[in-house]
């Protein structure tokens, strides 16, 4: 596609279920990036790929939250036993391997946890 | 831990005026974006600066780069409505082959006509 894609755009989940967000990352990609935005904040970095690599998962907040790229495209986010400080826009953005280039982000998912 | 600042938080401006927002970093670093965020929506990069006393220009928007200093600026030129959004500056750190991102809090700017 055109542009970094995100699904669900909107999930609401109960407290204690477990979620996945999708990310599907501009072809031919090889960074992939996962960020959390709480209402009012800027974004704030989760965890990185390089093609299937997981090379920095320091942000992610606990072990409920995990995340894969098994084929090096689509990324998913899974988080599990969903807490209301879960509730927040996750971002995905993806750039070529060059550093030099910009990442392009994607819509979100924007998760409440009720 | 790397920390990014910006200043003021929120700005509401008439149109035809100038106004400059900061961005202050903590860690040395040669790299900085400025994106712009609207109400709902994903963010847009505007400027991406890569060296010491870089200078960028696009429209109305114009940024620039001292790492020494550990500063960038976004300044707005004869402010117009269609400027109203969230912008946010985001350092980045380059360690050991791993990349990320550190945004700033953000400055909700509103153009008052």
């Amino acid at each position: 596609g055109a542009g970094v894609s995100q699904s669900p755009r909107y999930k609401v989940a109960k407290r204690g279920q477990d979620v996945a967000l999708r990310c599907d990352p501009i072809s031919g990609h090889v960074s992939l990036f996962w960020y959390q935005q709480a209402l009012g904040q800027g974004p704030e970095f989760l965890t990185y790929f390089q093609n299937e690599a997981q090379l920095d998962k320091s942000g992610l907040p606990s072990d409920r939250f995990f995340a894969e790229r098994p084929e090096g495209s689509v990324s998913t986010l899974k988080i599990q036993r969903t807490q209301q400080e879960d509730s927040a826009v996750y971002l995905c953005a993806s750039s070529l391997a060059n550093r030099n280039t910009e990442a392009f982000f994607g819509q979100g998912t924007r998760l409440t946890v009720v | 831990e790397l920390k990014v600042e910006q200043n003021p938080l929120f700005l509401s401006m008439q149109e035809g005026k100038n106004y400059t927002i900061y961005c202050n970093y903590s860690t040395t670093s040669d790299r900085l974006y400025w994106y712009r965020q609207d109400p709902g929506k994903s963010l847009e990069s505007l400027f991406v600066l890569l060296s010491n006393g870089a200078v960028k220009q696009e429209g109305r928007l114009m940024a620039s780069l001292d790492t020494k200093a550990r500063l960038s600026t976004l300044h707005i030129t004869a402010a117009v409505h269609d400027l109203s959004a969230t912008y946010f500056c985001a350092v980045d750190l380059y360690i050991l082959g791993n990349e990320k991102l550190t945004f700033g809090t953000g400055t909700r700017l509103t153009i008052i006509p």
